[in-house]
């Protein structure tokens, strides 16, 4: 397998625009979770699928950011507006199960919002 | 959520030395996880252990719950150990949010 693939690994966008990140996790694996890593934050989840249906999106900062799932091998993050403060590595990542398995996590995408 | 302690938050060492990593954590959890993350960002998870003790190779782990702490030892140093070793738990009233420490900086020098 593949792994979890994530596109791009880097973007800079300006502020404003809109910024599309996408995900595709590993076959058979029904949880997928959209991470975000800071400097000041650290690693923090932004929301989680289970079977492509949002079950905690507690952590998306704001309206500004949405997340869909449309079928079991896709998913994307979108920004619109982003904002500098924006700037960070957003990760996905996928499971099995929500215990009992360890989570595989993609490389990452890069955005930097200038 | 619950509050994640790794100490040290830096640590050096030359190559072929032993190390021990902690992960105190503030609350029972039924999900602890292991990561190390490489110089070139990439996450890679190393131990699934909310319990007991497991091992890999030169990397092996153990959680003891009823205390909330996690260890994870890494014998034999070598330079491609180097990068943020992450402990992230999870448990019961928030299912599948893994709340993650600061890490360990780990450098491995030749």
């Amino acid at each position: 397998d593949a792994g979890v693939i994530q596109s791009p690994r880097h973007e800079v966008t300006e502020m404003g625009q809109e910024v599309t990140l996408r995900c595709k996790p590993i076959s058979g694996h029904d949880y997928l979770f959209w991470y975000r890593q800071t400097m000041m934050r650290g690693l923090e989840l932004l929301i989680y699928f289970n079977n492509n249906v949002p079950i905690d999106d507690s952590g998306m900062p704001e309206d500004r950011f949405s997340a869909k799932m449309p079928n079991a091998s896709f998913s994307t993050l979108k920004i619109q507006p982003s904002e500098p403060r924006d700037s960070a590595v957003y990760f996905c990542a996928s499971s099995l199960v929500l215990v009992g398995y360890g989570y595989t996590f993609g490389s990452g995408t890069r955005l930097t919002v200038v | 959520g619950i509050q994640v302690e790794q100490s040290p938050p830096d640590l050096i060492l030359q190559e072929g030395a032993n190390s021990t990593l902690r992960c105190n954590f503030s609350d029972s959890v039924n999900n602890l996880q292991w990561f190390h993350q490489n110089p070139w960002g990439q996450l890679i998870n190393l131990f699934y252990i909310p319990s007991g003790t497991k091992q890999n190779g030169r990397l092996s782990a153990t959680t003891v719950a009823t205390e909330r702490y996690s260890l994870l030892y890494i014998s034999s140093s070598q330079t491609t150990d180097s990068g943020v070793y992450f402990c992230a738990v999870g448990e019961g009233s928030t299912l599948g949010r893994l709340y993650f420490g600061r890490g360990t900086q780990l450098t491995v020098w030749p």
